[in-house]
């Protein structure tokens, strides 16, 4: 299957500071991205989906302007958690979708934030 | 209701057993559904997809999809400790951008 990378794997940082996740496809133009969040022994939440040059699109709940996504390439997106609290602890993974294969969605490792 | 209902477990069988994972789900719109693996603290991992109705084998892993009864089923053969893991189904109706999950089974296949 075709590989998507995400950086980095984990990361701790202070409440209230801004932190900034990479999500790749690396072996394959990804036209639609998409960002997950999964707490303990839970199912996937889905965040937001973002296409190639355009804007994501946010599932409802979902802050817009704490969560900021950028798919500014077809093998790159990020994910922007911007004044982090606690509560946006989580493990954040994405998932990438390529032009041909659409029914075929590639996840990244997953990202594991800690904000203390 | 969930879109699509799975049980959580856990699950815990000897190694060489038969396992059974199953879903089921009610909008009738889906036609792909798709079965992940997911170790503890990684990303999901695509192992099996099936178009409509019907059985597609791969080595130990069987899906199967019964679109008459909403069902969907992973049978893995000679289970092995390193099959240990949360099975997700998801499913897809093809002409919508998003993917609905279920809540994971998690599976442990002892020695």
């Amino acid at each position: 299957g075709a590989v998507v990378s995400q950086h980095p794997s984990w990361v701790i940082c202070k409440s209230g500071t801004s932190v900034k996740i990479e999500c790749r496809s690396l072996d394959f133009q990804a036209t639609t991205m998409f960002w997950y969040r999964q707490f303990p022994k839970q199912s996937l939440m889905l965040m937001a989906t973002s296409n190639e040059g355009s804007k994501a699109t946010y599932e409802q709940g979902v802050e817009k302007d704490k969560f900021l996504i950028n798919h500014a390439s077809l093998t790159l997106s990020t994910l922007t958690v911007t004044s982090a609290h606690p509560e946006d602890s989580s493990f954040y993974i994405c998932s990438a979708r390529g032009r041909l294969a659409f029914h075929e969605q590639f996840f990244g490792p997953g990202t594991r934030l800690t904000v203390l | 209701q969930k879109e699509v209902e799975q049980d959580p477990g856990p699950l815990s069988v000897p190694e060489g057993a038969i396992v059974s994972l199953n879903c089921t789900y009610s909008n009738s719109a889906f036609q792909y559904f798709m079965w992940y693996r997911q170790y503890s603290r990684k990303g999901p991992e695509l192992l099996m997809y099936t178009y409509s109705s019907g059985n597609k084998e791969d080595g130990r892993f069987t899906a199967q999809v019964d679109k008459s009864s909403k069902y969907i089923s992973l049978f893995i053969r000679d289970s092995q400790p390193s099959d240990s893991a949360t099975y997700l189904c998801s499913s897809f109706t093809g002409g919508g951008n998003k993917l609905t999950f279920g809540t994971g089974t998690q599976l442990k296949v002892e020695l």
